[in-house]
C-alpha cells in the first residue's frame, strides 16, 4: 500500500490557469513534505518543502501544508508550458532519512 | 549544486545474468539511495546507506543487494536479474539531519532485461 498518495493523476491546465495538487500521507509518522518536478526525460528536482503548518509561497507557487490531516497541496499559478511534468510528493517523519514518495501528478500546460 | 553520476546511462541484460549499477557523489552528502521509477508506481525506495559500509532495506529491497564502499560511492547489484526488474533507476544523495533530507537525483540509469 502506498504510504504517500497523490490526487489527481493527471491534470490539463490551460496557460496562464492555475493547477492544484493534492498529496497526504496514511503514516501518522510523517511530519516533513516536500515537492519535487520531473520533466519528461529527466531526473527529479526538488521545488520546494513544507515542514510547519500554513503556507509558504515561492513565486507562481504555493504549499499548503496541514499535520493534523497529513495533507499537503501545490498550486500553481499563471501555469506556463514550462510547468508541464510530474510533481512527485515526498514524505519522512522527524530523524527519518529516506523520502517515500507518491506516485505522482502529470501536469500539462496547453497553450 | 549537487553532483551525482550514474554509471552506465542504459544497459541490456540478460535474464539470471548479473548487474551492477554504479553510483558516484562529490558532494560529501552521507546518505545514499537507490530508487526505481516505474509508470504508475512513482518512485520506489530500493536501498540506502548511512555512510560508508553501511546499508539499509527500503520498501522493495527483493532481489538487490547495495553496497557502500566509500562516501562518494554507493551501487545496486541484481545478482540474478529479471524481466520484472526493466525500470529506470535513479541514485540520489542528501543531507543528514532533521527535515533537511533535499535529495540530489542522478540522471538515471534506464535497465531491461530480456
Amino acid at each position: 500500500q502506498q504510504k504517500v498518495q497523490q490526487s489527481p493523476e493527471s491534470l490539463i491546465v490551460p496557460e496562464g490557469g492555475m493547477a492544484s495538487l493534492n498529496c497526504t500521507s496514511s503514516d501518522r509518522n510523517v511530519d516533513y513534505f516536500w515537492w519535487y518536478r520531473q520533466h519528461s526525460g529527466k531526473s527529479p528536482k526538488m521545488l520546494m518543502s513544507i515542514f510547519s503548518n500554513g503556507e509558504k509561497e515561492e513565486g507562481r507557487f504555493t504549499v499548503h501544508l496541514n499535520k493534523a490531516s497529513l495533507h499537503t497541496s501545490l498550486h500553481i499559478r499563471d501555469s506556463q508550458p514550462s510547468d508541464s511534468a510530474l510533481y512527485l510528493c515526498a514524505a519522512s517523519n522527524q530523524g527519518g532519512r529516506a523520502l517515500i514518495f507518491g506516485t505522482g501528478t502529470t501536469v500539462s500546460v496547453s497553450p | 549544486e549537487a553532483a551525482v553520476t550514474q554509471s552506465p546511462r542504459n544497459k541490456v541484460a540478460v535474464t539470471g545474468g548479473k548487474v551492477t549499477l554504479s553510483c558516484n557523489q562529490t558532494n560529501n552528502h552521507n546518505n545514499m539511495y537507490w530508487y526505481r521509477q516505474d509508470t504508475g508506481h512513482g518512485l520506489r525506495l530500493i536501498h540506502y546507506s548511512y555512510g560508508a559500509g553501511s546499508t539499509e532495506k527500503g520498501d522493495i529491497p527483493d532481489g538487490y543487494k547495495a553496497s557502500r564502499p566509500s562516501q562518494e560511492n554507493f551501487s545496486l547489484i541484481l545478482e540474478l536479474a529479471t524481466p520484472s526488474q526493466t525500470s529506470v533507476y535513479f541514485c540520489a544523495s542528501g543531507d543528514v539531519g532533521w527535515g533537511q533530507n533535499t535529495l540530489y537525483f542522478g540522471a538515471g540509469t534506464r535497465l531491461s532485461v530480456l
